[in-house]
């Protein structure tokens, strides 16, 4: 069974551009959320889709922005980007629902790794 | 913030146990308790999770102290392919990562 993908593996924007991220969970997973890891911050979480609903999200500004199509894949948006954008993107699937008391286990992809110059 | 403490550090050798502590003391009553190693250059695995009752699997085994408060992950025997960042998580609604503890293998 094909893991959690996310395209583009790597992406340079130039700051004030916008961008959006893909990714396609694990089949059968319905659930997807998004993270944003940084060397300062660690692991953050963003927001969290289960059946085209955002079920929770973190202490982001409205600049990040996310949506779940019916086919479960996802795409997370960031609009006029700034330096402090640059990071590793990590989207996760699970077989959950989300939200509050869903314990199934994260499948992680590898990430997308974001330049803002 | 995180609801978890674990140390940044910690060293074993090769073929040896290793115990990974993680202090979660407001755990709630339905909290259960996720553990993730992540390798460089890819994103976090999941490793295993648990509520009260110790767990295991084919990778590692999850021990929870009887009050909840902390919890110990243990790796029987270490390779150094278990070198990695081990997150010790409280699944919540916002799944909220620590820093985690960096584990060295040494040969």
């Amino acid at each position: 069974k094909a893991g959690v993908t996310q395209t583009p593996r790597y992406l340079i924007k130039t700051r004030g551009q916008q961008v959006t991220l893909s990714c396609s969970p694990i089949s059968g997973h319905r659930s997807v959320s998004w993270y944003q890891q940084t060397p300062g911050q660690g692991l953050q979480f963003l927001f969290e889709y289960f059946s085209e609903t955002q079920r929770n999200k973190g202490n982001f500004p409205g600049r990040f922005s996310g949506r779940q199509f019916s086919n479960s894949r996802s795409e997370m948006n960031v609009s006029t980007l700034e330096l402090g954008d640059s990071a590793l993107y990590l989207c996760a699937s699970s077989t959950g629902t989300g939200g509050f008391s869903d314990n199934s286990p994260l499948h992680f992809g590898n990430g997308t790794r974001l330049t803002v110059t | 913030d995180a609801k978890t403490t674990q140390p940044n550090s910690m060293e074993s050798n090769e073929e040896e146990p290793v115990h990974l502590p993680c202090n979660h003391s407001t755990i709630s009553g339905t909290d259960y308790i996720h553990w993730y190693r992540q390798l460089p250059s890819q994103g976090p695995e999941y490793v295993i999770h648990g509520l009260t009752s110790n767990v295991n699997n084919r990778m590692a085994s999850l021990a929870i102290a009887e009050d909840r408060k902390s919890s110990t992950l243990i790796l029987h025997r270490a390779t150094l392919r278990d070198a990695a960042v081990y997150y010790c998580i409280l699944r919540d609604d916002k799944i909220i990562f620590g820093k985690g503890t960096r584990l060295h293998i040494l040969p």
